[in-house]
């Protein structure tokens, strides 16, 4: 089985200050790895994701992302954020032998205060 | 751009009646799924589809059932809605291979 958790359900911050959203996983094969981010009244949307190759991960609207398979995590992180990344951000992961199920931890929520 | 519909943004039912959530795909998506979300607990994937006529459970398929008679559409029904079903429900596709899953804007059901 795997599992993913998201540590902070909340994380305040204020604008122009750096981010680090944690996530952890659990899996006994190989993993892929994704962001989302879900902005109010809204689906998800993809950010950025690890498949293979180098473990810094760049995605969309400023953020990042490290693989680090011997601490089996996938921080999230923005050097400087913006009012408008007030969202709610979820970490997910897809086995490398089924590719059917993607399992999302619990989500965290960001709030970006001016 | 992949184009992921829901039928319907927001849902009252009583308790009771049976429920239907539909959910198309213009992809050609050979995946799609349902997830439910609610406040804490991230998103749970109820079931998924693999193929036309394919099905497989998820974490949480009691008091659910899904049709996919259509490549492009997954229907989520709920048999006897109950007032612990009321969540938002997301359906997402995908091409499969590990790759990105995409999403619909979400029913939010309330059931009375």
């Amino acid at each position: 089985a795997q599992s993913v958790t998201q540590l902070d359900s909340q994380v305040p911050v204020f604008e122009e200050a750096p981010v680090e959203l944690r996530c952890n996983y659990s899996s006994s094969v190989s993993v892929y790895l994704f962001w989302y981010v879900q902005y109010p009244n809204q689906g998800l949307q993809l950010l950025l994701k690890y498949l293979s190759g180098s473990t810094l991960v760049k995605g969309i609207n400023g953020f990042e992302a490290e693989f680090n398979k011997s601490q089996t995590s996938f921080h999230l992180r923005k050097p400087s954020v913006h009012i408008s990344d007030t969202a709610e951000y979820f970490c997910a992961v897809v086995r490398m032998d089924s590719s059917y199920k993607l399992i999302f931890g619990s989500g965290t929520r960001l709030l970006v205060r001016p | 751009d992949v184009k992921v519909t829901q039928s319907s943004r927001y849902l009252v039912k009583r308790t009771g009646e049976k429920v239907f959530l539909e959910c198309v795909q213009d992809m050609d998506h050979e995946n799609m799924f349902w997830y439910r979300q609610d406040p804490g607990l991230g998103l749970r994937l109820i079931y998924f589809s693999y193929d036309v006529k394919m099905k497989e459970k998820g974490d949480i398929p009691e008091g659910y059932s899904v049709s996919r008679e259509k490549k492009e559409r997954f229907s989520l029904i709920l048999e006897s809605a109950s007032t612990n079903q009321t969540s938002m429900y997301l359906c997402a596709s995908n091409p499969g291979g590990g790759t990105e899953a995409f999403f619909g804007q979400g029913t939010r059901l309330t059931v009375v």
